[in-house]
C-alpha cells in the first residue's frame, strides 16, 4: 500500500505544550501535505511543503521535510483545547491525487 | 478557496439497499475525488471524477458497487449500491485547487448501514 504512516497514533498533551507528529511515506513525492480533521467532519487542509524545501511555518505550524528519509514531522508550539483533532499527512506519490496517512489522534487538556 | 456542500449529512440504512451522495461545488473543478473514511480509519481513495468522461476507480473499488456521475464541473454524485454492514463509513467530496494542490473537502456524509 501507498499509504503514509504516522507516529505516535494518538498523543495526550496538556495546553501549552508543544505536540510533535511524525509521518512516513514510501514513494517519490511532488508534495507533502498536512490536514486536520475534527470528529470526523472535513478535512482542513493546513499547510504544503514541496520536495524541494526542507522547512516551512504557518502560525503555530511548524513543518518539516527530509526526502532522503521519506519523513516529515508537524509541530504545533503552544498547543490550546481547541487544537484537538486529527491530523493526517498526504502524500502525491508523484500523481494528481492524494493518498492519506494512518493520522494521529490528539487531545489537549486544558 | 472552493465550499463543498455534500448531502446527505447523514443517512441510516437498511442492508441491500442503495443510496446516492451528492457533492456541490461553488465554482468549476476540473477533477473532483470521492474518499472513504471506515471508522476510526484514515481515508481511502475511491475514484477520481472527471467532467465528461468515466471515473477513474482505486484498486479495490468498483463502478458496479460505486457508480459516480459527473454531469457539470460543479456536481457529483456517488452511489453506495447494494449496501451492507461493512459500507458504513464517512463518505467525504474533495475538490483541489489548481494552483496550490491542496485539496478541499466537504463536511463528509456519515451512513450507518443496518
Amino acid at each position: 500500500s501507498q499509504q503514509g504512516e504516522e507516529d505516535p497514533q494518538a498523543l495526550s498533551i496538556q495546553e501549552g505544550e508543544n505536540a510533535t507528529m511524525n509521518c512516513s511515506y514510501k514513494t517519490s513525492i511532488n508534495n507533502l501535505q498536512w490536514y486536520r480533521q475534527n470528529s470526523g467532519r472535513g478535512l482542513v487542509h493546513l499547510i504544503l511543503i514541496r520536495s524541494n524545501e526542507r522547512e516551512k511555518h504557518s502560525g503555530r505550524l511548524r513543518v518539516t521535510l527530509d526526502t532522503s528519509k521519506k519523513s516529515s514531522s508537524l509541530l504545533i508550539t503552544a498547543s490550546r483545547a481547541a487544537d484537538t483533532a486529527s491530523y493526517f499527512c498526504a502524500t502525491d506519490g508523484g500523481t494528481d491525487k492524494l493518498i492519506f496517512g494512518t493520522g494521529t489522534r490528539l487531545q489537549v487538556f486544558p | 478557496s472552493a465550499v463543498i456542500s455534500q448531502k446527505p449529512s447523514r443517512d441510516i440504512c437498511q442492508r441491500g439497499t442503495s443510496l446516492t451522495i451528492q457533492c456541490q461545488v461553488d465554482s468549476q473543478v476540473t477533477m473532483m475525488f470521492w474518499y472513504r473514511q471506515q471508522p476510526g480509519q484514515s481515508l481511502t481513495l475511491i475514484a477520481t471524477a472527471n467532467q465528461g468522461s468515466e471515473a477513474t476507480y482505486e484498486s479495490g473499488f468498483v463502478i458496479d458497487k460505486f457508480p459516480i456521475s459527473r454531469p457539470n464541473l460543479t456536481f457529483s454524485t456517488l452511489t453506495v449500491s447494494n449496501m451492507s454492514p461493512e459500507d458504513s463509513s464517512i463518505y467525504l467530496c474533495s475538490v483541489e485547487a489548481s494552483w496550490s494542490g491542496e485539496l478541499f473537502f466537504g463536511e463528509g456524509s456519515r451512513l450507518t448501514v443496518l
